[in-house]
């Protein structure tokens, strides 16, 4: 069974500063999604990755994929407070039946001003 | 072009009874999934419809139920409602079932079950 963990949970930072969500998954997965969610909020699509080695970068957010270490990363660059969030993780396998998504367990960012 | 949407936002039930939650999936999307997320958790998949037939189920009971229209719209039906069924439920439309096909989320709809 495909098992997707993400550390850690919860991460105090200050603004400025750098820091990396790490998510590990149990099996062969081909496809690997970041989401952002807000309090009370739907989940928001920051990345898809597709491909070992991939890199994407949005603004701040950067996510890479190493499927042979079956290690993604979201790394924060100089965060700011509108970054605060829970950061999910999700993978698909790519080619079944049924697109079905399985979510690690959250990291709750809170960027101190 | 139309995003997913939910209805109810929000809906308050009473243990026991039964509640319908609705979705009309992204134009041009025939597939609709269905996720329960509870409170600091990572939302769970409970089934998808493509072309009006379940096309995969997690690990929720039977009293879970949910219908497919030929509009690609859906509806998620839970009977018998448990305490711990109260969590944000969410619906995601993709063009096509299948791994390759990426996800679209709506705004979800709360149920709180007291």
């Amino acid at each position: 069974e495909l098992k997707v963990e993400q550390n850690p949970l919860f991460l105090s930072m200050q603004e400025g500063k750098n820091y990396t969500i790490y998510c590990n998954y149990s099996t062969t997965s081909d496809r690997l999604y970041w989401y952002r969610q807000d309090p009370g909020k739907s989940l928001e699509s920051l990345f898809v990755l597709l491909s070992n080695g991939a890199v994407k970068q949005e603004g701040r957010l950067m996510a890479s994929l190493d499927t042979k270490a079956r290690l993604s990363t979201l790394h924060i660059t100089a965060a700011v407070h509108d970054l605060s969030a829970t950061y999910f993780c999700a993978v698909d396998k790519a080619g079944g039946a049924t697109n079905k998504l399985i979510f690690g367990t959250g990291t709750l960012l809170a960027i101190q001003p | 072009e139309t995003g997913v949407t939910q209805s109810p936002t929000h809906l308050i039930k009473t243990r026991g009874q039964q509640v319908t939650l609705r979705c009309s999936s992204q134009s041009g999307h025939n597939t609709v999934s269905w996720y329960q997320q509870a409170l600091g958790q990572g939302p769970q998949f409970i089934f998808q419809y493509y072309r009006e037939e379940e096309n995969g189920r997690g690990n929720f009971p039977p009293r879970f139920s949910g219908l497919q229209f030929p509009n690609y719209s859906s509806e998620l039906n839970v009977n018998a409602l448990e305490l711990d069924d109260s969590a944000l439920y969410l619906c995601a439309s993709s063009t096509k079932a299948g791994g390759d096909y990426e996800q679209y989320f709506g705004p979800g709809t709360r149920l709180t079950v007291t």
